[in-house]
Order: structure tokens, then sequence, then C-alpha cells
């Protein structure tokens, strides 16, 4: 596809269910991040990905959440036993390479409901 | 890690009027200074960017400030317009494998 594609675009669960969100970046695209976006706030840093290093790690919130990214290039984040303070956007973004001043592409984002 | 803070997290202006909106960052190995707005139900973009051996970029109505020794930079919108409202986000970023952190937001209203 010609941008970044996030599915699906709206989720709600039950609290103590697991998600996944997937996000499928631009093809070419060496680095791929989620970022999350409570209602009215920032964007919060979760995960990076970076070619074949290993992922920072350093934004997850707890050990509920993890991230793969296969082959390269599709990614999952994966939230276990969730909980209402998980509910938000989950933004995609990638861009081109480990360069420090490539721009991110943005998906639309998986909105999240824990009930 | 890299911290991000932005202010003012609103901002209201009359039509006509500039808007600036400030940041400050506490690496100082960052040398990569992104802006990206985000209008309201859509993804953010990004608008202009600033590297660390440039003081001042403009782009038309925009331009950013980058004091690398306060480690600050700064958005300025000239002659708003009501399409400008929207969210606007700064970040920072280093050289290498590493992420790009954003500040918290500023949501700027352009009242016609």
């Amino acid at each position: 596809g010609a941008g970044v594609s996030q599915s699906p675009s709206n989720k709600v669960t039950e609290k103590g269910k697991d998600v996944e969100l997937r996000c499928d970046p631009i093809s070419g695209h060496t680095a791929l991040y989620w970022y999350r976006q409570s209602l009215g706030q920032g964007l919060e840093f979760l995960i990076y990905f970076q070619g074949n290093s290993a992922p920072d790690k350093s934004g997850l919130p707890s050990d509920r959440f993890s991230a793969e990214r296969t082959g390269g290039s599709v990614s999952t984040l994966t939230i276990q036993r969730t909980q209402q303070e998980d509910s938000a956007v989950y933004l995609c973004a990638s861009s081109k390479g480990a360069r420090a001043t490539g721009e991110l592409f943005f998906g639309e984002g998986s909105r999240l409901t824990v009930l | 890690g890299e911290n991000v803070e932005q202010h003012p997290s609103t901002l209201s202006v009359q039509e006509g009027d500039s808007a600036v909106i400030k940041c400050t960052y506490s690496d100082s190995a960052s040398n990569y200074f992104p802006w990206y707005k985000q209008e309201l139900g859509k993804r953010p973009q990004l608008i202009i960017d600033i590297r660390s051996n440039v003081g001042e970029k403009k782009d038309q109505r925009i331009a950013v400030t980058l004091n690398k020794t306060a480690k600050h930079f700064s958005l300025h919108i000239t002659e708003t317009q009501p399409e400008d409202s929207a969210v606007y986000f700064c970040a920072a970023r280093r050289t290498g494998n590493t992420p790009l952190v954003f500040g918290k937001g500023t949501r700027l209203s352009v009242i016609a």
C-alpha cells in the first residue's frame, strides 16, 4: 500500500482479555514505531524497531505489553490482560531508516476501548 | 533517555495574530527537531523540522528556531488562519538507533 496500514481501526474488549494490534509499514521502511495517544494527550513512545537491531522497548508501560516485528515488515503489538487504563489510540509509524532526520509516516491508528 | 517538555498545552489566538509554541529537551546529543501537526481525527504529519547545525528555518508562515545552548526550540506561526487550528507536537532525537520522543502537544485554536 501507499501508506502505513493499521488494523483493526476500532477494538472494544472486556477487561482481562488479550488484544493484538497490527501495523503494516510503508514498503522499504526499516524503522517502525508504536506510540500511544490517550484522549487529549500526547504521543507516548512505546517501542521502536530499526532493521535487524534489538528493539528499544524502553517505553512499554508494563510487562503486559509486547511487540514483534516479523521479517522486518509487519508488526504486532500485543496487550495481555487488558485494563481500562489501556484504552487509547495506538499509532504506528514508519520511516526510511536509521537517519535521525527521517520523517515519520503515521497510520490512522487503532482505537482500543477496554470495558 | 530524551525528555521533551512543551508549552503551552493550549493556545487561543485571533485570526491574523501570531502563535508561538516552545519546547525544551534534555539530551544534549539530540540533533534533530521536527514539528508535527495533528488535525482533529487525523494522523500526525510533519510540517517542518530543524537540524542542530541550523539556528532558524522558515517555510512560508511557519518558522522554527533552535537554541542549542539552552536546549530549547520554538515554532512560530504568523498570520494565523482557522485551518491552523490543530494539535502541534514538537519532538527530538539524536543520531543513531534511538527513537523520536515527542512533547505532550499544544492545542492551537485560531478564532475567526
